[in-house]
């Protein structure tokens, strides 16, 4: 299983909106609705921000939105805040009940 | 508020099987699926496999799955990770973390590096 495609960074200012790419093929993020997206500072241990593809666990800011369009998951942060900056991960399910990560990408809040 | 920590070797010579526990507490692990994921220094995150239905199932990642073997304590609230033959490749830090559907990850401990070398 190849991982899932992810731009290596992205960055933006205090307040502006940026979005994060997922990619992957119809056997993963094209073929389940299972698309999830983690946040993780440095040292600590993943988050979990958005799961089933846009929805949000309790106690995750509604800043953070997730959606999918064929073969490509995608994370929109609104309003970034300096807090906000960190590695993020998407994930999917894939058949046999196993789980693709992404390659990670590192959001810089300039 | 379930609790997840990882314990076990930080260092394991190479060939040798490197062997982790992960401790749940806040919660029984009689439900839900238990997963081991790990990150190699500046590298993405890869799944490694879950553990299920008080222990009788499993999934492996498919590059991994001739090397893994997990298994659950329920009387201990614990399930454990077995790498066999690991190589300064495997050098990473290992999470725990409790799974749901089998898809996604709600629960993480805080990680424990285990690294590879003679």
């Amino acid at each position: 299983q190849s991982a899932l495609t992810q731009p290596a960074s992205v960055s933006g200012s205090p307040g502006q909106s940026i979005t994060i790419s997922c990619t992957g093929t119809s056997s993963d993020v094209g073929g389940y609705n299972s698309v999830s997206w983690y946040q993780r500072h440095p040292g600590k241990a993943p988050k979990l921000m958005i799961y089933d593809v846009s929805n949000r666990p309790s106690g995750v800011s509604n800043r953070f939105s997730g959606s999918k369009s064929g073969n490509t998951a995608s994370l929109t942060i609104s309003g970034l805040q300096a807090e906000d900056e960190a590695d993020y991960y998407c994930s999917s399910y894939i058949s046999s009940s196993t789980v693709v990560f992404g390659g990670g990408t590192k959001l810089t809040v300039l | 508020q379930v609790q997840l920590q990882e314990s076990g070797p930080g260092l394991v010579e190479p060939s040798e099987t490197l062997s982790l526990t992960c401790t749940v507490s806040g919660g029984s692990i009689s439900s839900y699926d238990w997963n081991w994921i790990r990150q190699p220094a500046g590298k993405g995150l890869e799944w490694i496999g879950r553990i299920y239905n008080s222990g009788r199932s499993t999934n492996y990642n498919p590059s991994l799955k001739s090397r893994v073997t997990m298994s659950m304590d329920t009387s201990k609230n614990q399930f454990s990770l077995k790498l066999n033959s690991v190589t300064a490749a495997d050098t990473a830090v290992f999470f725990c973390a409790r799974g749901r559907g089998s898809s996604y990850f709600d629960y993480w401990g805080q990680g424990t590096l285990v690294t590879v070398s003679s």
